[in-house]
């Protein structure tokens, strides 16, 4: 059985860092693109950056370019996004989402129960 | 950048056909992934590549892309079928990136 769990997160400062961890099993890790996408609360679903499968290619929306940096460890099963300079409009439910495919151009067939992070002074 | 364009809304009776519509430019030549999410729960895949179905997903949802608009159609709509549900392409033009429409919320009646 697929499963990904988030961990890390929580309270940040604006202009500070947080970092969040998604620890996938149930299948063969390597082979498949990773994505993290966010909800704000009370919005719709908005994608933050995806991996591929090999961790050669990696794709990041405009508003965090620059700021927030996707990795993965095969040998570990885990995808890490690094958020660096965080806003408030930052404050969202983060999902890590597993691709139907090694390459990014695919649909999220798995997609775990979310992590809250919360950009607040 | 690209837009995909849901209506905020659709209400539909038990039993009946409910059809959400997503519409973006020439969204006929890209293809397009459907979302359920219920409320406090995690987004569920129900339809990829225009009109696949994955394992566990009832025949009653299905899909369809042409021209300006993608459709989701779910048949015989039931209780539970009440969420939010989102559609999604990958954009390639300038750079690879993920868009998605703003969710449309099915109300059963």
């Amino acid at each position: 059985e697929v499963q990904l769990l988030e961990s890390g997160g929580g309270v940040g400062q604006p202009g500070g860092s947080l970092r969040l961890f998604c620890t996938a099993s149930g299948y063969t890790f390597r082979n498949f693109a990773m994505s993290w996408v966010r909800q704000a609360p009370g919005k719709g679903l908005e994608w933050v950056s995806s991996v591929s499968g090999s961790g050669a290619n990696t794709y990041y929306a405009d508003s965090v370019k620059g700021r927030f940096t996707i990795a993965r460890d095969n040998s570990k099963n885990t995808v890490s996004l690094q958020m660096n300079s965080l806003r408030a409009g930052d404050t969202a439910v983060y999902y890590c989402a597993k691709g139907r495919l090694g390459i990014v151009d695919s649909a999220f067939d798995y997609w775990g129960l979310g992590k809250l992070v919360t950009v607040s002074s | 950048s690209y837009v995909l364009t849901q209506s905020p809304s659709v209400s539909v009776a038990p039993g009946k056909t409910a059809t959400i519509p997503c519409g973006g430019d020439n969204i006929g030549t890209k293809t397009v992934h459907w979302y359920q999410q219920r409320p406090g729960q995690a987004p569920l895949l129900v339809i990829y590549y225009d009109s696949d179905r994955p394992s566990g997903i009832p025949e009653r949802f299905s899909g369809s892309n042409s021209g300006n608009t993608a459709t989701l159609t779910i048949s015989r709509v039931e209780a539970g079928d009440e969420a939010d549900y989102y559609c999604q392409v990958w954009e390639n033009s300038n750079s690879r990136q993920v868009v998605f429409g703003g969710g449309t919320k099915l109300t059963v009646l």
